[in-house]
């Protein structure tokens, strides 16, 4: 079992769906961080959080520290938004362990 | 600031032949990370340096694979020779300390024919 899980693997939304990624992870972290890839792109950190929620612009981020569990929203969804997803999380230290990422489409 | 910096962008080489990738991280960040991305295997870490010196290079594949940072605004991945499972993106990224937030280059997409 992968240490970080992210589900769904690929989603399909409609333009101004509110999309919601999973990640759960099974060890203890001091972070966990949701990271953006377009397609032939590079990477770009979206957020990086230990406890609670950030917000940003559309993107909400949340972490469940009891329940290893974090979620990333996307409130009203836009075409531009489409791109793998990826959550990662770090140990106390420099690793970042990484999820197999999810795959978002959104259709206009 | 114009972000890490990776080049060239784009390689394609033959197999056998020594290919140099480069990464000028950003200013003032002491810790660059050199990633491999592939469909296969994700993500994955190569080389980790702090203040200039490699800290982990256990994600470093074998022998035929080497990296240095001769200084804080430069860092290069050197592949001798090169095979064609070595074709992926290879991502350079920097951070402020070693667990803060990475920022990510663009990417070099090696091709090995």
């Amino acid at each position: 079992k992968n240490e970080v899980e992210q589900s769904p693997q690929n989603l399909t939304a409609q333009e101004g769906e509110f999309i919601t990624i999973n990640c759960s992870y099974s060890v203890g972290i001091s972070a966990l961080h949701w990271l953006q890839q377009h397609p032939g792109g590079g990477i770009v950190s979206l957020f990086m959080l230990s406890s609670g929620k950030k917000k940003h612009g559309r993107l909400i981020a949340t972490i469940n520290i009891q329940e290893k569990h974090s979620s990333l929203h996307i409130t009203a969804s836009h075409p531009r938004d489409s791109a793998v997803y990826i959550c990662a999380v770090s140990r106390s230290n420099y690793k970042l362990t990484f999820g197999k990422g999810t795959l978002l489409t959104v259709n206009p | 600031d114009a972000g890490v910096i990776q080049s060239p962008r784009h390689e394609v080489t033959e197999m056998g032949q020594e290919v140099t990738l480069r990464c000028k991280p950003i200013s003032g960040h002491n810790s660059l990370f050199w990633y491999r991305q592939t469909m296969m295997r994700g993500l994955e870490l190569l080389i980790y340096f702090n203040n200039n010196v490699p800290i982990d290079d256990s994600g470093m594949p074998e022998d035929r694979f080497s990296a240095k940072m001769p200084n804080a605004s430069f860092s290069t991945l050197k592949i001798q020779p090169s095979e064609p499972r070595d074709s992926a993106v290879y991502f350079c990224a920097s951070s402020l300390q070693p667990t803060d937030t990475q920022y990510f280059g663009p990417g070099t997409r090696l091709t090995v024919l």
